[in-house]
């Protein structure tokens, strides 16, 4: 189990927005830790997606949105493409194990 | 371009050793803190050790901690991950990351190398 909860998936029509939960506590997100996301395409590495203060690399579009409140952190793809079908991963750190911890994956499905 | 290979994995029995190696190209390898992020087959990634920019300072997983050891040489540009007294649990491809500062994002991921424990 992981400290960091995600729904295992997610699905949506092309066009439309999703949106992918990080459930953590008080200890990580809840701490104001930043909560990271990660998107992995089927058959390679993972790559850094956005922050929760919507910091994102060059190259990442502005459909790609994060958030957070309270002891959640939230992604939000807006404009779905199938270019979008991947497993994406949240990442925070926990003051109460000393870890940097993960999500369990989310599974985007673009029907 | 900003790169990170690693090298290393292979199949190892249990209880046995092997060593990880992530070489890095395209920024100031000395300038930045790094870590190990593991894949484990239908696992979600786990944090698995931090490095910090001089080699100063270090952190582990609890799973990992007293069996891997994590260092750097600044020199050569290249991150190892020393792990022993390997288990089936530690199968998984190993990702080298780097990160600006401890809280920071993880930027820059390696392509991953794969360990497989297997009797």
């Amino acid at each position: 189990q992981s400290v960091l909860t995600q729904p295992p998936s997610v699905s949506g029509a092309p066009g439309q927005r999703v949106t992918i939960s990080c459930t953590g506590s008080s200890s990580n997100i809840g701490a104001s830790y930043d909560v990271h996301w990660y998107q992995q395409l089927p058959g390679t590495a993972p790559k850094f997606l956005i922050s929760s203060n919507n910091n994102r690399p060059p190259g990442v579009p502005d459909r790609f949105s994060g958030s957070k409140s309270g002891t959640s952190g939230s992604l939000a793809i807006t404009g779905l493409q199938a270019e979008d079908e991947a497993d994406y991963y949240c990442q925070s750190y926990d003051n109460s194990l000393g870890d940097w911890v993960f999500g369990g994956g989310t599974k985007l499905t673009v029907l | 371009q900003v790169q990170l290979v690693e090298s290393g994995g292979g199949v190892v029995q249990p209880g046995r050793s092997l060593r990880l190696s992530c070489e890095a190209s395209g920024f100031i390898f000395r300038s930045y803190t790094m870590n190990w992020v593991r894949h484990g087959p239908g696992k979600g990634l786990e944090w698995v050790a931090l490095i910090s920019f001089d080699g100063s300072t270090k952190f582990y997983a609890g799973s990992v901690k007293g069996r891997f050891t994590i260092s750097r040489d600044n020199s050569r540009n290249t991150l190892f991950l020393q792990m022993n007294s390997l288990g089936l649990e530690d199968t998984a491809v190993y990702y080298c990351t780097r990160v600006s500062g401890y809280f920071n994002p993880m930027d820059v991921w390696g392509i991953g190398t794969t360990v497989t424990v297997s009797s």
